[in-house]
Order: structure tokens, then C-alpha cells, then sequence
């Protein structure tokens, strides 16, 4: 079963904690990407990275830190700098970063504050 | 950013009837791309039209790029109540990566 992984599916985050979301691919995709859903709205770019030990922000990308130690990973942590973090997190990836392609999509990790 | 608009925000069918969805954008494009969303999940590509194409078909799906007026159509036809989702088109300007609008909630009521 191939694709985008990710987990929990659900997350909670207690004040002042730090929570970090998992993405994993097995599709060999050099791009991957972060994105915030807030009801209502549209996906905002949190960060995304084109190639191994790189990354870049993206629109939203305060309180928000990633990794790419790895291809196959790209795990998001929610810093307690982010102070409404309650939303649905979305990871993509596509084959190379270049224009024309596609994302796929993993299920989504619901965070909410307790 | 630029970001595409959907319109509307939400519709409502009846199962056979065909859903037209619209999306604008501001500034000029790569390519335009269509993603389907079920409630709680996450979004599946449908369709890419490039610039210069007017108009593609898969299946059901009919997408129509409009240049000129900066805008697209995603028309589902003879709807099924399994289409009940959420519709994003994304754009594709000057980076590569895509820009999502807010959606069109579609229920299809069998």
C-alpha cells in the first residue's frame, strides 16, 4: 500500500507543548510540501521542500518547524509559538518541484488544543 | 499569493442533475488544477488544463479554461450522490507550486 502517510490522525496539544505531525512517502518524490485547512478556507502553505536537507517557508510558516533528514520523511512540528494551532494539517508530495505536476495528498492530521 | 476563487461556495443537487462549479484568479497562469475532497480527508487530484488548452474531459469531468476572463469551469455530469464532496481548483503561476481557493461544498441528494 503505497502513497503519503500520515499520523496520528488525530493529535491534541496541551498549552506550552510542542506536537510534531509524521509524513511519510513512499513514492520516491523529491518535492513535499505542508498545508494548513481551516474551516472555511483554503489549504495555506505552511512549508515545503524541494530535495533533501532543504526546505523553505511558505505563507504561514510562523510557529511551524520541518525536517528533511530524509526523502521518504517530512514531519512538521507545532511549535508553542503557534498560538491557534487547532486545524487540520495536510501533507503533499509530488514527483520533482517543477511546474505541471500534481499532488498527492496523505489522509490528514486533525490537531486540536486541549 | 495568488489564490483562485470557487463559485459557489456551496450547492446542492439532486442525483442525475450535472454540478457546475467556477473558479477566477487574478494573475496569469501555468496551468490550472481541479482536487476533490471528501469530508475528513485529504484531496485527490483530478484534472490539469494548462494554459493554452481550452478544454479537458475525464470520465464525468469536463474542465474549461478561459484566459481571457481568468477563469475555469469544472462540470460534473448525471451526479451521483457518491460526488458529494468538496471541489478546489489550484493555480500555478510563477512558482510551482499550487495556490488553493476556498472550495464549492457539493451535496448530491440521492
Amino acid at each position: 500500500d503505497g502513497g503519503i502517510t500520515q499520523s496520528p490522525k488525530y493529535l491534541f496539544r496541551k498549552e506550552g507543548q510542542n506536537v510534531t505531525l509524521s509524513c511519510e512517502q513512499n513514492l520516491n518524490h523529491d518535492a513535499m510540501y505542508w498545508y494548513r485547512q481551516d474551516p472555511g478556507q483554503g489549504l495555506r502553505l505552511i512549508y515545503y521542500s524541494q530535495i533533501v536537507n532543504d526546505f523553505q517557508k511558505g505563507d504561514i510558516a510562523e510557529g511551524y518547524s520541518v525536517s528533511r533528514e530524509k526523502k521518504e520523511s517530512f514531519p512538521l512540528t507545532v511549535t508553542s509559538a503557534q498560538k491557534n494551532p487547532t486545524a487540520f494539517y495536510l501533507c503533499a508530495g509530488s514527483p520533482t518541484a517543477a511546474t505541471n505536476e500534481k499532488l498527492f495528498f496523505g489522509s490528514g492530521t486533525q490537531l486540536s488544543v486541549l | 499569493s495568488q489564490q483562485g476563487e470557487e463559485d459557489p461556495q456551496a450547492l446542492s443537487i439532486q442525483e442525475g442533475e450535472n454540478a457546475t462549479m467556477n473558479c477566477s484568479y487574478k494573475t496569469s497562469i501555468n496551468n490550472l488544477q481541479w482536487y476533490r475532497q471528501n469530508s475528513g480527508r485529504g484531496l485527490v487530484h483530478l484534472i490539469l488544463i494548462r494554459s493554452n488548452e481550452r478544454e479537458k474531459h475525464s470520465g464525468r469531468l469536463r474542465v474549461t479554461l478561459d484566459t481571457s476572463k481568468k477563469s475555469s469551469s469544472l462540470l460534473i455530469t448525471a451526479s451521483r450522490a457518491a460526488d458529494t464532496a468538496s471541489y478546489f481548483c489550484a493555480t500555478e503561476g510563477g512558482s510551482y507550486i499550487p495556490t488553493f481557493g476556498r472550495g464549492t461544498s457539493l451535496i448530491v441528494h440521492p
